[in-house]
């Protein structure tokens, strides 16, 4: 089965600094990627989804990017952080021939000061 | 527009008790319907799907959901509630051919013992 690494796990960062987070797959290949923020423990807003390397689609515009530089690694970027940034970071996986379910890393939490 | 609604922000029940999670979706042709639980500062579990088939899916933990197509509802069940079942619940819809999942603004369960 599949394993899915978020790190860091919890991150405090000034406003104005950069951000990365980087998830990596272990298990699978050719998985479909994507990044959610959960805001104040409720709702997921879907941010970015990508279906191969190189090929990422961006659901919400916002200060932030992501990456797919390898089959198994996502990266969230952000040249400089907002406030507003501040949230639980979910990493999910869909992998090739299942019918939909996603499976989530443990999260990364970001605070921005 | 494809969406799943979960009506109660937060559901108590006493231990022992039976339980249940509302979920309503709004999804065209044949929906795939999901339920996940989350712990805190964990990522999301997978708990049970819908694709197609037997109305009553039965899960992880215990817990099923029923596919009801006349209501467009896919309730979350248990028969006895364990203190441990508190958690914050999400129902997710996906349909035919999409790549994401729509997310519930989900459910805090809490079971008191």
């Amino acid at each position: 089965s599949q394993t899915i690494h978020q790190w860091p796990a919890t991150l405090v960062q000034p406003v104005g600094s950069p951000l990365s987070l980087e998830c990596t797959v272990e298990g699978t290949s050719n998985p479909n990627l994507y990044w959610y923020r959960q805001a104040a423990g409720r709702g997921l807003q879907l941010l970015f989804y990508s279906v191969g390397i190189g090929q990422i689609s961006s659901e919400v515009p916002q200060n932030l990017s992501a990456s797919r530089p390898q089959d198994r690694q996502f990266i969230l970027s952000s040249k400089k952080l907002l406030l507003s940034d501040s949230g639980f970071y979910l990493c999910a996986i869909r992998t090739s021939g299942n019918t939909g379910e996603l499976f989530f890393g443990e999260g990364s939490r970001l605070t921005v000061l | 527009a494809q969406s799943v609604a979960q009506p109660e922000d937060q559901v108590n029940v006493a231990e022992g008790n039976p339980l249940t999670v509302k979920c309503t979706y709004s999804v065209s042709g044949n929906p795939y319907l999901f339920w996940y639980v989350q712990y805190p500062n964990r990522g999301l579990q997978f708990l049970l799907k819908y694709i197609t088939g037997d109305n009553l899916v039965k899960g992880s933990y215990g817990f099923e959901a029923e596919f009801n197509k006349s209501q467009t509802s896919f309730h979350l069940k248990k028969p006895s509630a364990l203190v441990s079942d508190s958690a914050l619940y999400f129902c997710a819809s996906r349909y035919t051919g999409a790549n994401n999942l729509f997310f519930g603004t989900g459910t805090r369960l809490t079971v008191i013992p």
